[in-house]
């Protein structure tokens, strides 16, 4: 079974910190995606990769980065959190035209 | 730009009952996924759609996909309540990048 591993479940920071959301993935998947998920707005994509070192916008890329050094692992990076980015992370990989495998979710309050 | 809508976006149902949820779709693609998602648990994918006319059943759910009319339906046979989750449609955004553009979910009860 595919294994898809958020670094944290549940993650309170502070406004103006840097913050890192880490997912690992052991399937040796190819794409790996990160989306938010807030009530009433359902998922959407800031970011995704489709090898190492490669990366594209989704749909609300704004005040997010990431990086993807190794296959298995791809970082999203807030450079300076806002309450407004208090949130569901939810991380993905997929294989190409394959369902996406989701991790369970990393929980993040910005105080 | 893509767009796809879920409706209901909530749906209390009987155990015993038959319902169905739609997923319309605003431009052409040929591949559409259903996920189910449980209160606190992440995504389970549950179907792919690959082409026009697909039906791919799976225990009391069958989804069909009707790339003609943009429309994919999740149908729910004799609800039981170990269904009730909250469901999401999920359309290839074409192009070959692998993006998925995903309604806003419906969410099930299925009431004793």
């Amino acid at each position: 079974d595919v294994k898809v591993t958020q670094s944290s479940r549940y993650l309170v920071k502070r406004t103006g910190e840097k913050v890192f959301l880490e997912c690992v993935q052991d399937m040796d998947h190819e794409n790996m995606f990160w989306y938010r998920q807030d009530p009433g707005l359902g998922l959407r994509l800031i970011y995704f990769s489709y090898d190492v070192k490669m990366k594209e916008k989704g749909d609300i890329p704004e005040g997010y980065s990431v990086s993807r050094e190794k296959k298995e692992r791809f970082s999203l990076i807030l450079e300076s959190a806002s309450t407004n980015q208090t949130s569901m992370y939810l991380c993905a990989s997929s294989q190409s035209n394959q369902p996406q495998h989701f991790g369970d979710g990393t929980r993040l309050s910005i105080l | 730009e893509l767009k796809v809508e879920q409706n209901p976006l909530f749906l209390s149902m009987q155990e015993g009952k038959n319902y169905t949820i739609y997923c319309n779709y605003s431009t052409t693609s040929d591949r559409l996924y259903w996920y189910r998602q449980d209160p606190g648990k992440s995504l389970e994918s549950l179907f792919v759609l690959l082409s026009n006319g697909a039906v791919k059943q799976e225990g009391r759910l069958m989804a069909s996909l009707d790339t003609k009319a943009r429309l994919s339906t999740l149908h729910i046979t004799a609800a039981v309540h170990d269904l009730s989750a909250t469901y999401f449609c999920a359309v290839d955004n074409q192009g070959g990048s692998e993006k998925l553009v995903f309604g806003k979910g419906t969410k099930l009860t299925v009431n004793p």
